[in-house]
């Protein structure tokens, strides 16, 4: 069973349309996050939830919007795509303060 | 804030060569990860390792953290073991948000 799992995996879309991606963990881990990794292949965090509740919101515009149902489940929403929302999404779980673990990234691009 | 280095940035190696990358940070920190980013894009941890030395397989990692960095060493170099290290750090006063470096781009060429 994977661990972290996200959908979809890759995911082309027109600029001006809302997306989603998904990821839930069965890990029973409290901390999700949401990643992003552009071109230059650096990892920049967006979002953390412990226990359904935001704890890191870094700088993304507000056309990114997080949704955590319950404590399994921390999904990505994105409104008004735009060319520059091109990147590798990643969903990732930690037990808080210890070992990361990563989802297989969703691939999305903006045309 | 932490600022977090890496080096070399890209390493090109023949298959069976022994390796050693390194992380260099600016602060103290709470913990540091190592992580392999492989051809295909999988996300992979290594190593958690604040301090001391740790050893799965072929590869091991030594963080000191008094000085502030960490290395990751891999020996008898695979074609499987191309990809991207990275070394991510949680700083002390932070709330499980690691910093991530820019990443060592290695390659292994059978």
């Amino acid at each position: 069973d994977t661990a972290v799992s996200q959908t979809p995996k890759y995911l082309v879309t027109q600029m001006g349309n809302d997306k989603s991606i998904k990821c839930e963990q069965n890990l029973g881990h409290d901390t999700m996050y949401w990643y992003k990794q552009d071109s230059k292949k650096f990892l920049k965090i967006m979002f953390s939830y412990n226990n359904k509740e935001l704890i890191i919101n870094e700088t993304v515009p507000n056309r990114f919007s997080p949704k955590s149902p319950d404590k399994a489940h921390l999904n990505l929403h994105i409104n008004s795509l735009e060319l520059g929302d091109s990147a590798v999404y990643f969903c990732a779980s930690s037990p808080g303060g210890n070992t990361i673990y990563f989802g297989e990234g969703s691939w999305l691009t903006v045309v | 804030g932490i600022q977090v280095e890496q080096s070399p940035p890209d390493l090109i190696l023949q298959e069976g060569a022994n390796s050693t990358l390194r992380c260099n940070f600016s602060d103290s920190v709470n913990n540091l990860q190592w992580f392999h980013q492989n051809p295909w894009g999988q996300l992979i941890n290594l190593f958690y390792i604040p301090s001391g030395t740790k050893q799965n397989g072929r590869l091991s990692a030594t963080t000191v953290a008094t000085e502030r960095y960490s290395l990751l060493y891999i020996s008898s170099s695979q074609t499987t073991d191309s990809g991207v290290y990275f070394c991510a750090v949680e700083p002390r006063d932070s709330n499980y948000q690691l910093i991530w470096g820019a990443g060592t781009k290695l390659i292994i060429k059978p």
